[in-house]
């Protein structure tokens, strides 16, 4: 998976329950993205970074918060997880704005209760 | 209502036929790609088009950008079971960094 290593890979929270997701990234690439894959839904974004410092919001920001301390890792953070967050989490990188490729993480499996 | 839909949801065939599956919408896109995503994966890119009427060839997948780029086809010939997975089309409006994703077609090739 090109480099990105997403943690945990399995997680199920009660709701109510907070847990941040993890992504991290060997290939110093600038822009980190946070995408959820539901059937049928294809993959909708959640937020996204161009930069470190930096994050913005996607197609379906509400109920998560992100953040970019560092190039190499995006934190994904539910405060209060609710069973519409059941899903399948994947982070992606792309090297710039002039790249054309994402390369996906194996994913996160979340299930709220 | 989805910006990209893709047709369709679920294909079944046996080993040697050919299929095509179908990514459309009313936008227009700057470019368009497909992905192939395994279970338990993440997508991995398989072709970037980005020029109206464009073709795009990868060994037994053909991939053809609409002539007004808002649709994309993506054909496969002599299907093996290697091709099974779910193939995802997804589009970027403005030449930006975000990408639009359809629902996904389901393949599964049976030997």
């Amino acid at each position: 998976n090109a480099g990105v290593t997403q943690t945990p890979k399995f997680r199920v929270l009660k709701t109510g329950q907070s847990m941040t997701l993890l992504c991290a990234q060997d290939m110093n690439h600038e822009y980190m993205y946070w995408y959820r894959q539901d059937p049928g839904m294809g993959l909708r974004l959640i937020h996204y970074s161009v930069g470190e410092g930096t994050t913005a919001k996607g197609e379906v920001p509400d109920g998560y918060n992100v953040s970019r301390l560092k190039k190499q890792n995006f934190l994904l953070g539910l405060e209060s997880a609710a069973p519409s967050q059941t899903s399948v989490y994947f982070c992606a990188i792309m090297r710039d704005r002039v790249s054309d490729t994402q390369y996906f993480g194996p994913g996160t499996r979340l299930t709220v209760l | 209502t989805q910006l990209l839909e893709q047709s369709p949801q679920f294909l079944s065939i046996q080993e040697g036929e050919n299929l095509t599956v179908y990514c459309n919408s009313s936008s227009v896109f700057s470019s368009l790609q497909w992905y192939r995503q395994e279970p338990g994966e993440g997508p991995v890119l398989l072709v970037t088009v980005v020029t109206g009427g464009e073709v795009k060839k990868l060994k037994r997948l053909t991939f053809q950008f609409g002539d007004a780029r808002k649709d994309s086809s993506l054909h496969i010939t002599a299907a093996q079971p290697g091709d099974t997975g779910l193939y995802l089309c997804a589009g970027d409006k403005a030449a930006g960094n975000k990408l639009t994703f359809g629902g996904g077609t389901r393949v599964l090739v049976k030997p």
